[in-house]
Formats: structure tokens, C-alpha cells, sequence
């Protein structure tokens, strides 16, 4: 496509439920990156991948995170046993290898109840 | 050292003013500065990006000063327009922990007309 697609736009989910969040990167892109907004907040780095290496996990808040990238083409972003701390935007963002400007998606909006 | 901060929180500025945004950081290693510009419910958007060999860098109406020195950068947006209003954040990437990006918390610019 001709931009990073995420989905769900929002999903709204009760505290200890499990969520999946999908970023679809743009096609040639080999770097892909996942960051986290909350209300009013900055970006906070969460997981990079790039190309077959293994992934940058050190943003990770916690082992309730983790996030795989399938045929190093779309990425899930899985959020076990969620807490309202959880509750922020979740954008994904891709980039070809050696540029480093990013595209961002449009972000998930995640909200714990 | 990884921090990036940035100020002011927010600003509101007549129609045909000038914007200025500054960030400021630790770590000199750092060694790519990009702005990015964010409406509401969209992904930032690569702005204008500088690296620490140049001292500034104009595109259109939006310039970047850079003061290696200092350790200090900073976003004049020229002739602001009621369609610049939105959130602004600085970044900053060190090449050694791959391409990803720290952000500042954001400025939120409001241009009246």
C-alpha cells in the first residue's frame, strides 16, 4: 500500500484481556519500529526490527509485551493480561534500510476499562 | 543520557508569526535531529531533519538551528498559518543502538487567525 496501515484504528478492551495489534509497514521496507503515546506524552520507543536480525526488544515495558514480524513484512504487537497503564496510542512506523526517516501509521488507540 | 527535552510545552501564535520550538540533549553521540508534525488521530510526519555538522537548515517556511556546542536545537516555523496548528516533537538518533529515535514530549502549537 502507499502508507503504514494499522489495525484495529481503536479497540477498547476490559483489564486482563489480551490484545493484538497489526501494523501492515509499506512494501520494501525493511526496518519497522513500534512506539507508544500516551495522553499527552512523547513517543516511547517499544521494539525495532530490522531486516532477518533479531529484534530490539529494549523498549519493552514489561514481559506482558511482545511483538513478532511475520515473512519480515507485517508485524503484530501483543499485550498480554492488559492494565490501564496500557491504555495510549500505539503507532508503527517504517523505514527503508539505510534512510532514516520513518513513515508512521495512523496508530491504534488502545483503551483499558 | 538517551533524553531529549523539549520546550514549550505549548504556544499559541497569531496568524503570520513566528513558532519557535527547542529542544535540548544529553548524550553527543547523538547524530541525526529530526522534527516531526503531528495533526490529531494521524501518525507524526517527518518534518525537516538536520544532522550536527550543519548549523541550519531552511525548508520553506520551517528552519532548524543547531548549536553543537550548546547541545540545543530548534524549530522556527516563519509566517505560521492557522493549518500549522498541531503537535510538535523533536528527535534525536544515536546510530550506535540502530535507527531508532528519542523523542521530546511534544509542543502543541495553536496559530490564530
Amino acid at each position: 500500500g502507499a502508507g503504514v496501515s494499522q489495525s484495529p484504528s481503536n479497540k477498547v478492551t476490559e483489564k486482563g484481556k489480551d490484545v493484538e495489534l497489526r501494523c501492515d509497514p509499506i512494501s520494501g521496507h525493511t526496518a519497522l519500529y513500534w512506539y507508544r503515546q500516551s495522553l499527552g506524552q512523547g513517543l516511547e520507543f517499544l521494539i525495532y526490527f530490522q531486516g532477518n536480525s533479531a529484534p530490539d526488544k529494549s523498549g519493552l515495558p514489561s514481559d506482558r509485551f511482545s511483538a513478532e514480524r511475520t515473512g519480515g513484512s507485517v508485524s503484530t504487537l501483543t499485550i498480554q493480561r492488559t492494565q490501564q497503564e496500557d491504555s495510549a496510542v500505539y503507532l508503527c512506523a517504517s523505514s527503508p534500510r539505510l534512510s532514516y526517516g520513518y513513515t508512521f501509521g495512523s496508530g491504534t488507540r488502545l483503551t483499558v476499562v | 543520557q538517551q533524553q531529549v527535552k523539549q520546550s514549550p510545552q505549548s504556544l499559541i501564535v497569531q496568524k503570520g508569526g513566528i513558532s519557535i520550538i527547542n529542544c535540548a540533549y544529553e548524550n553527543t553521540a547523538f547524530d541525526y535531529f529530526p522534527w516531526y508534525q503531528q495533526f490529531p488521530g494521524k501518525g507524526p510526519a517527518l518534518l525537516i531533519a538536520i544532522r550536527p555538522d550543519v548549523s541550519e537548515k531552511k525548508e520553506g517556511r520551517f528552519t532548524i538551528s543547531f548549536n553543537k556546542s550548546a547541545k540545543q536545537f530548534s524549530l522556527h516555523i516563519m509566517d505560521s498559518q492557522p493549518g500549522d496548528s498541531a503537535t510538535y516533537f523533536c528527535a534525536a538518533r544515536l546510530m550506535a543502538a540502530g535507527n531508532k529515535l528519542t523523542f521530546g514530549g511534544g509542543t502543541r502549537v495553536l496559530v490564530k487567525p
